[in-house]
């Protein structure tokens, strides 16, 4: 079964401090990995995501994050953050499997992260 | 813009008294998914269609149904709320496998 293990739940930094959230995953299959913002009292709303190609995947609001296979990691980047980052990120992975049934397409999420950016 | 609407986005009840959330999404997408959040919590899967196929999590309370009479729409009935059930609840969709596209949430609180 796959599992997700964000290492950190609270990542404090200044204001136009670069930042990195840690992601690692286990799965004995393929899979997509997947990146969400959650603000207060709001829904989750996608970052990016790797599906395939290039282990270098660029979001939304100036954040990226690379996949790592060998090493099961999906770290989320950003080289200046602002005030306005400051809310819950969770990573999430959905396994590929070659015969298709529910959970083709079921997230796993690790528990979130934290982000309190400070000016 | 297509997107993932649900209503309304806070909702009171009465301890033991029925509530119904709902969910509409001009994404065309044929999954549609429940979650519950309980604060500083990941989202929970209770329960997700495959276009009219229905599929419960194991651990789903029965206090939980949902309905999808059409693509666009999906309600969760919450048949009698207890007060653990005071929670976001998150509707989500997606095509296949990719990435699931959530509303705003709605959040339940329990008298």
């Amino acid at each position: 079964a796959q599992s997700v293990t964000q290492l950190d739940s609270q990542v404090p930094v200044f204001e136009e401090a670069p930042v990195e959230l840690r992601c690692n995953y286990s799965s004995s299959v393929s899979v997509y990995l997947f990146w969400y913002v959650q603000y207060p009292n709001q829904g989750l709303q996608l970052l990016l995501k790797y599906l395939s190609g290039s282990t270098l995947v660029k979001g939304i609001n100036g954040f990226e994050a690379e996949f790592n296979k060998s090493q099961t990691s999906f770290h989320l980047r950003k080289p200046s953050v602002h005030i306005s980052d400051t809310a819950e990120y969770f990573c999430a992975v959905s396994e590929l499997r070659s015969t298709w049934g529910s959970s083709n397409y079921k997230l796993t999420f690790g528990k979130g992260t934290l982000l309190t950016v400070n000016p | 813009d297509a997107m993932v609407i649900q209503n309304p986005r806070y909702q009171v009840t009465q301890f033991g008294k029925p509530v119904t959330l709902s969910c509409s999404q001009t994404l065309n997408h044929n999954v549609m998914y429940w979650y519950q959040q309980k604060s500083s919590q990941a989202p929970k899967l209770l329960f997700h269609y495959y276009d009219k196929d229905f599929n419960n999590e194991a651990d789903t309370p029965d206090n939980f149904q949902s309905r999808r009479p059409n693509t666009s729409f999906c309600f969760l009935d919450i048949r009698s709320p207890g007060l653990g059930d005071a929670a976001m609840y998150l509707c989500a969709t997606s095509v296949g496998g990719k990435a699931q596209h959530f509303g705003d949430g709605t959040r339940l609180s329990i008298l």
